[in-house]
This record gives structure tokens, C-alpha cells and sequence, in this order.
């Protein structure tokens, strides 16, 4: 089982700030098969990023990946009040998929 | 606009049995591998199962094997989760998600439904 860490758990920022999040992957990933999510409160998880780098459908571009070895980064390039959640990194490459869990992106 | 609703999701004893079900709308369901995943209420998200889109070829977490069934009606856009001899630690928010990738199937799930709570508990 590949297991995920993210950090840190918790990230305090200000509106307009740059968000960078961490995803770091016990062993290697195939073909970096590395998603990000977007959970708020009492709603289900949204789709960011998939295949560690390219953006889901309707997300906006202050979203963006990337990937070094096992090591997978979320930056947000400006963070929005509607950012403000929890983001969970999951790889789906091998036939075992599994989360990180979590980091909370709280207003400072 | 892709839809999927949950139901089914009740307070069940342990050693009980439920069956959740998924209704699906807006893409072409029988084209899609479908998946269930699961929250513990303030807990982090764990894969569940996974069926493919002809509904022969299933998938599940160790932690399931063998008490979950997975199913799927084409005709009927809809996804199942048979849930037998359940725990209390099978509490959690169950979310029906579409598979990205479309018939070849990976473990990327681009939407999910609202999810439905399994609560078990004597």
C-alpha cells in the first residue's frame, strides 16, 4: 500500500496569499497517477487536479500541480474566500488507491 | 450536467445489512467504471470498491472484501452497494463517484454524489 503525507495538517494564510501544499508519497507513483481534492463542510470532495498536473474541468488557474519523484505540490497562486478547505491528495496508480489525510487551508 | 444521488443510508445494529443504491444522470452511465468511497464523520476518505462498466469485473479494500457487494443496473443508471454484516467501524458518509477515465478505468473519481450516512450502532 502506498501511503501519502501531507503536509503541514494545517495551513493559516490571508486572502490573496499563496497557498503551497505538500503530498509526499511512500514509493513511487506510476505515472505520476496523483489527484488533488478540494473538500468544504458538509459537501463531497471536488476534483482539482488529476495526473498530478493537469486541472479538472471548470478549475480555475491559480490552481495548479506538479510533481518531483514521490513528492506531489498543490499551490494555490492566490487564495479566494471560496478556498478556504480541506485538500486531500490521492494516487491511483497502483490497483490499491489511497488518500493522504488532509490539509486545512484556514483563514489566519 | 452530471448528476449522482445517494439513498439508503439508515442506522443500522451491528451484524445488520443494508443496500445503498446511486442514481446517475447527465453522462452516459454504461460507458463509466463507478466506485464507492466512504468518510468516517471528521475522518479522512478511503476507496471502497470499484465495478467496471459492464458490471462483471469488481474491486474492493480489504477491509470490505467479502461483506460489500458492488452492482450495477445499465438499464437503470444506477450503482449498488450491498452491505452484509456490518461493523461499527462501517460508519461512515458513503459516496457514489464516477471514474474519470471512462470504460478503461483507473482510481480518479471526477464527480461525486452528496453522500449518504451509515450509521452503526446497537
Amino acid at each position: 500500500e502506498i501511503v501519502l503525507t501531507q503536509s503541514p495538517d494545517t495551513l493559516s494564510l490571508s486572502p490573496g496569499e499563496r497557498a503551497t501544499l505538500s503530498c509526499r508519497a511512500s514509493q513511487s507513483v506510476t505515472g505520476n497517477s496523483l489527484a488533488w481534492y478540494q473538500q468544504k463542510p458538509g459537501q463531497a470532495p471536488r476534483l482539482l487536479i488529476y495526473d498530478a498536473s493537469s486541472r479538472a474541468t471548470g478549475i480555475p488557474d491559480r490552481f495548479s500541480g506538479s510533481a518531483s519523484g514521490t513528492d506531489f505540490t498543490l499551490t494555490i497562486s492566490r487564495l479566494e474566500p471560496e478556498d478556504f478547505a480541506v485538500y486531500y491528495c490521492q494516487q491511483y496508480g497502483s490497483s490499491l488507491p489511497t488518500f493522504g489525510q488532509g490539509t486545512k487551508v484556514e483563514i489566519k | 450536467e452530471v448528476h449522482l444521488v445517494e439513498s439508503g443510508g439508515v442506522v443500522v445494529q451491528p451484524g445488520g445489512s443494508l443496500r445503498l443504491s446511486c442514481a446517475a444522470s447527465g453522462f452516459t452511465f454504461k460507458d463509466y467504471t463507478m466506485h464507492w468511497v466512504r468518510q468516517a464523520p471528521g475522518k479522512g476518505l478511503e476507496w471502497v470498491s470499484r465495478v467496471t462498466w459492464d458490471g462483471y469485473t469488481k474491486y474492493y479494500a480489504d477491509s470490505v472484501k467479502g461483506r460489500f457487494t458492488i452492482s450495477r443496473d445499465n438499464s437503470k443508471n444506477s450503482l449498488y452497494l450491498q452491505m452484509n454484516n456490518l461493523r461499527t467501524e462501517d460508519t461512515a458518509f458513503y459516496y457514489c463517484a464516477k471514474d474519470i477515465r471512462g470504460s478503461s478505468g483507473s482510481y480518479c473519481f471526477d464527480h461525486w454524489g452528496l453522500g449518504t450516512l451509515v450509521t452503526v450502532s446497537s
